[in-house]
């Protein structure tokens, strides 16, 4: 089946613009989350998505950054007046169930990425 | 303060041999799971192995396996048998507080060259 897909790729945009980032997570997955790879680092939490819960937003670096998902599906992360320290790989993972549970874990699947860099 | 650290910018091996990355964690919630991912080249994450924090057992999976001391707040990821294709970055990552989030902590990663 399918994985997570992303898109685009590569984006290049210019200081100061807004961009729109796009995940489609495996279907039948409740979980939707956003992370950021900056070069050479670890990832970091940027966003969760769980259901129809309220989303945990904890991880936005800053109010210029947002995201959504529509029908508990496709997710949008939006960028707005972007800066240079934006430039960055944003994947965006998905899991079978975002259910809190002590005994399982929900493994996270990682789409490619989409590569942001901000001139 | 760092909730994972991997103090292992990079790793060397032969192919063939045996290899330890090391990561540590802090958490002061008892219910906490481990995470390993590999990443090529190419950039894709890649699940390797998990470790939760009720497991009596280490988590083993194919060539790679978890020295889980949960005392020391250390959950090594050994690769047995190295392989070149085993080349890559590899993430440490702690799902914190199993009651409340998803979300993944990492760490910055381990670069593992192996070669011939």
């Amino acid at each position: 089946g399918a994985g997570v897909s992303q898109s685009p790729s590569n984006k290049v945009t210019e200081k100061g613009k807004d961009v729109e980032l796009r995940c489609d997570p495996i279907s039948g997955h409740t979980a939707l989350y956003w992370y950021r790879q900056s070069l050479g680092q670890g990832l970091e939490f940027l966003i969760y998505f769980q259901g129809n819960s309220a989303p945990d937003k904890s991880g936005l670096p800053s109010d210029r950054f947002s995201a959504e998902r529509t029908g508990g599906s496709v997710s949008t992360l939006t960028i707005q007046r972007t800066q240079q320290e934006d430039s960055a790989v944003y994947l965006c993972a998905s899991s079978f169930s975002g259910e809190r549970t002590t005994w399982g874990y929900n493994e996270q699947f990682f789409g490619p990425g989409t590569r942001l860099t901000v001139l | 303060a760092q909730k994972i650290t991997q103090t292992q910018p990079g790793m060397f091996v032969q192919e063939k041999e045996a290899v330890t990355l090391d990561c540590t964690y802090d958490t002061s919630d008892p219910s906490y799971g481990l995470f390993w991912y590999k990443q090529p080249s190419s950039g894709e994450m890649i699940f390797l192995i998990y470790q939760g924090s009720y497991d009596q057992q280490n988590a083993t999976e194919g060539r790679y396996s978890l020295n889980f001391q949960k005392a020391r707040k250390s959950a090594n990821l050994v690769i047995s048998a190295s392989q070149l294709g085993d080349s890559a970055m590899y993430f440490c990552a702690m799902r914190e507080s199993l009651y409340n989030t998803d979300k993944l902590i990492f760490g910055t990663g381990t670069r593992l060259q192996v070669f011939p």
